[in-house]
């Protein structure tokens, strides 16, 4: 089962920042928090991932709380484009699994 | 530009027949592969992880013998699904990350297109 719940779905205009939670109370000490999202009928893409630290990159920012039991992508100006599912999981090393939860379905509106 | 090529992209076959996916990382060695399956609607699961040179681990309630993987190579690694029914029908993807055998702590997991097979 997975390790992460996500809100199922999320609606943001467009121009605005988006914000996804994702819980993670079970998160393990040497687990990172790694997001993801998913346009239809595609592929995956990487878009950030972290460990305790809040990180920023091109496409986001992630902050994880300092319980590290929740975090937050932030899709800082969100575009049509960003209307995806994005997906939060955890790993920790090669021992774990790579399981994806449920994620969130955004939609970016005009 | 994309590190893993997955082929085909769309495949429609005869129930019973046999189909077989490929999965090729660009320019680097992928020691392991991870291979999902999606349904409409759904999240990814993972069915099976497969080593370079050594049998593939495939997840809790996936038939090994339905869905052989092969991953001769480092490069390449195969899924067919053999004598494919319509409930096969769904979103097949691989993924791999770049360099280690598994996905250390500092790096990403890259995904195929994906392949969506539809079994009449």
């Amino acid at each position: 089962d997975a390790k992460t719940t996500q809100p199922t779905s999320m609606d943001c205009a467009e121009g605005r920042a988006a914000n996804l939670p994702c819980n993670h109370s079970t998160i393990s000490g040497n687990e990172y928090v790694y997001w993801y999202r998913q346009i239809h009928s595609q592929g995956p893409q990487y878009i950030i991932h972290g460990l305790k630290n809040n990180e920023t990159n091109e496409m986001a920012s992630l902050i994880i709380t300092e319980d590290r039991k929740s975090s937050t992508l932030i899709l800082p100006h969100a575009t049509l484009r960003d209307t995806a599912v994005y997906y939060c999981m955890l790993y920790g090393g090669s021992q774990g699994n790579l399981i994806f939860g449920k994620g969130t379905k955004l939609s970016v509106k005009p | 530009g994309a590190v893993v090529s997955q082929h085909p992209s769309r495949v429609i076959c005869k129930s019973g027949t046999s189909v077989k996916i490929e999965c090729r990382s660009l320019d680097f060695q992928a020691t392991t592969m991870f291979w999902y399956r999606q349904f409409p609607k759904q999240s990814l699961m993972l069915m099976a992880t497969s080593n370079e040179g050594s049998k593939a681990t495939y997840e809790q309630g996936v038939e090994k013998d339905k869905f052989l993987i092969n991953h001769a190579s480092l490069t390449l690694s195969t899924l067919t699904v053999t004598s494919a029914h319509p409930e096969d029908s769904s979103f097949y993807i691989c993924s791999t990350t770049r360099d280690s055998g598994g996905m250390s702590t500092n790096e990403k997991l890259f995904f195929g297109s994906g392949t969506q097979l539809s079994v009449l």
